[in-house]
């Protein structure tokens, strides 16, 4: 079936640093949704991407849709200690109504 | 800003009982989700209801869950007869748009 992974696992880096995580596919999505989940919260949309080549900025956030359709990146830059978190990539399993499948998550500390 | 909430945000309760999660979806949103995160785990899809029906529904949402939007605001999740292995947080989502998915803060669901 579907299955997205995400690249890195966990990071940890120095407030300031710019991040870098990946979420791959051996199946084509034609939407990539990033997530940001705090301890105890429900997961909060940063970025949706819909067309392979896409280039998306949300503040320091930047994503892009993987021109193979397999892969997307989110690039957190100059990070701040609020970023800390868990951020998973989601697209919908292909021919339903928009049930997402979620990656497991990339987990970001940042040390300030 | 519109959101999803959900009540309660904490439920504990006795396996063999009934629980009902309620969640108020975004207002002018039309598709509604169901979503369960066991601790530590990735997200995963339940089900997904749209013009007052089931459109799908994933393996995990068997015969002692159901769902139900009993009037023009809640939509609840039930789950019939709880078993220790449906402790998880539970969020509901809301879209107009289907891929673009909303979140509640979530529900924790306890069963002891």
């Amino acid at each position: 079936g579907q299955q997205l992974n995400q690249s890195p696992q966990s990071m940890f880096i120095q407030e300031g640093e710019d991040v870098s995580m990946n979420c791959t596919s051996s199946s084509i999505f034609n939407t990539w949704l990033w997530y940001k989940q705090e301890p105890g919260e429900g997961p909060v949309l940063l970025i949706a991407l819909y067309k392979a080549g896409e280039l998306t900025s949300n503040g320091r956030l930047t994503a892009q849709f993987g021109i193979t359709r397999k892969d997307s990146f989110l690039n957190i830059s100059a990070s701040i200690p609020s970023d800390v978190g868990i951020y998973f990539c989601a697209g919908p399993l292909r021919g339903s109504q928009g049930n997402l499948i979620f990656g497991k998550g990339t987990k970001l500390s940042v040390k300030p | 800003e519109p959101e999803v909430t959900q009540t309660p945000s904490h439920q504990v309760t006795q396996m063999g009982q009934e629980v009902i999660l309620r969640c108020v979806p975004i207002s002018n949103h039309l598709y509604f989700y169901w979503y369960r995160q066991i601790l530590g785990q990735k997200v995963e899809f339940l089900v997904s209801f749209y013009n007052n029906e089931i459109s799908e529904k994933s393996e995990i949402f068997d015969d002692q869950f159901s769902v139900e939007r009993p009037d023009g605001s809640n939509f609840t999740l039930k789950i019939r007869s709880t078993k220790l292995e449906d402790s998880a947080m539970y969020f509901c989502a809301s879209t107009r748009e289907v891929d673009e998915q909303f979140f509640g803060p979530g529900t924790r669901l306890t069963v002891l």
